[in-house]
C-alpha cells in the first residue's frame, strides 16, 4: 500500500497569512493526488485533484503543486472559513489512501 | 444537481450484519464509479471500496476484504454496502462518494453524501 504522510499535523495562522501543507508519498504516484477540505461534522469537499487542478468552485487562493512523491497544497490569504482538516490523497493504484489530516486553525 | 444520500446505519451487535443504501441523483448514474469511504469518531479518512459503472470491477481496502460486499443498481440509481461480521473497529461514519470520471474511474471524490453512522457495540 501507500502510505501518505502529511506535516504539519496541525497549524495555526492568522487571517491574511499563507500556509502551506506538505504530503508525502511512500512510493511515487505521478500527479495523482487529491487534496480535501473537511469542516467538523461535515463531508470533504474536493480542492484539488492531479495534484494542481482547482475544482470547480474552490477559490483561487488554494493551490496545489508536486509530482512524483513530494505535494504541497498552499492556502493564500487566509480566511476564518479555512478552518478546517485538509487531507491528501492518493489515486495513483488500489487501496486509496489518505493522509492523516493537518488540522488549520485560524487565530 | 448531484446528490448522495446514505442510509442504513446504526447499532449493531459485533459478529452481526447491517446493509448502507446510497441513493444517487442529479447526474446520469450509470456512468460513474462510485465509492464508500468511512472514518472512524475523531479518525481520519479511509477508502472502504470502489464498484465501477457498470458492476464490472470491485476493489476493496485490505480491512474489509472477504466481510463487506459493495454492489449497485443502476435502474434505481443507488449502491449498495453489505457488511458482514462487523466489529468495534467497524464503528464510524460511512460515506458515499461519486468518482469524477465519467465511464471509467480517476480514483478521487468530487461528491459525498452527508454520511451516516454505523455503531457497533453490544
Amino acid at each position: 500500500d501507500i502510505r501518505m504522510t502529511q506535516s504539519p499535523s496541525s497549524v495555526s495562522a492568522s487571517v491574511g497569512d499563507r500556509v502551506t501543507i506538505t504530503c508525502r508519498a511512500s512510493q511515487g504516484i505521478s500527479r495523482w493526488l487529491a487534496w480535501y477540505q473537511q469542516e467538523p461534522g461535515k463531508a470533504p469537499k474536493v480542492l484539488i485533484y492531479a495534484a494542481s487542478t482547482l475544482q470547480s468552485g474552490v477559490p483561487s487562493r488554494f493551490s496545489g503543486t508536486g509530482s512524483g512523491t513530494d505535494f504541497t497544497l498552499t492556502i493564500n490569504n487566509l480566511q476564518p472559513e479555512d478552518s478546517a482538516t485538509y487531507y491528501c490523497q492518493q489515486a495513483n493504484s488500489f487501496p486509496i489512501t489518505f493522509g492523516q489530516g493537518t488540522r488549520l486553525e485560524i487565530k | 444537481q448531484v446528490q448522495l444520500g446514505e442510509s442504513g446505519g446504526g447499532v449493531v451487535q459485533p459478529g452481526r450484519s447491517l446493509r448502507l443504501s446510497c441513493a444517487a441523483s442529479g447526474f446520469i448514474f450509470n456512468t460513474y464509479a462510485m465509492h464508500w469511504v468511512r472514518q472512524a469518531p475523531g479518525k481520519g479518512l479511509e477508502w472502504v471500496a470502489m464498484i465501477a459503472y457498470d458492476g464490472s470491477n470491485k476493489y476493496y481496502a485490505e480491512s474489509v476484504r472477504g466481510r463487506f460486499t459493495i454492489s449497485r443498481d443502476n435502474s434505481k440509481n443507488t449502491v449498495d454496502l453489505q457488511m458482514n461480521s462487523l466489529s468495534a473497529e467497524d464503528t464510524a461514519v460511512y460515506f458515499c462518494a461519486r468518482d469524477p470520471n465519467a465511464s471509467g474511474w480517476y480514483g478521487s471524490f468530487d461528491y459525498w453524501g452527508q454520511g451516516m453512522l454505523v455503531t457497533v457495540s453490544s
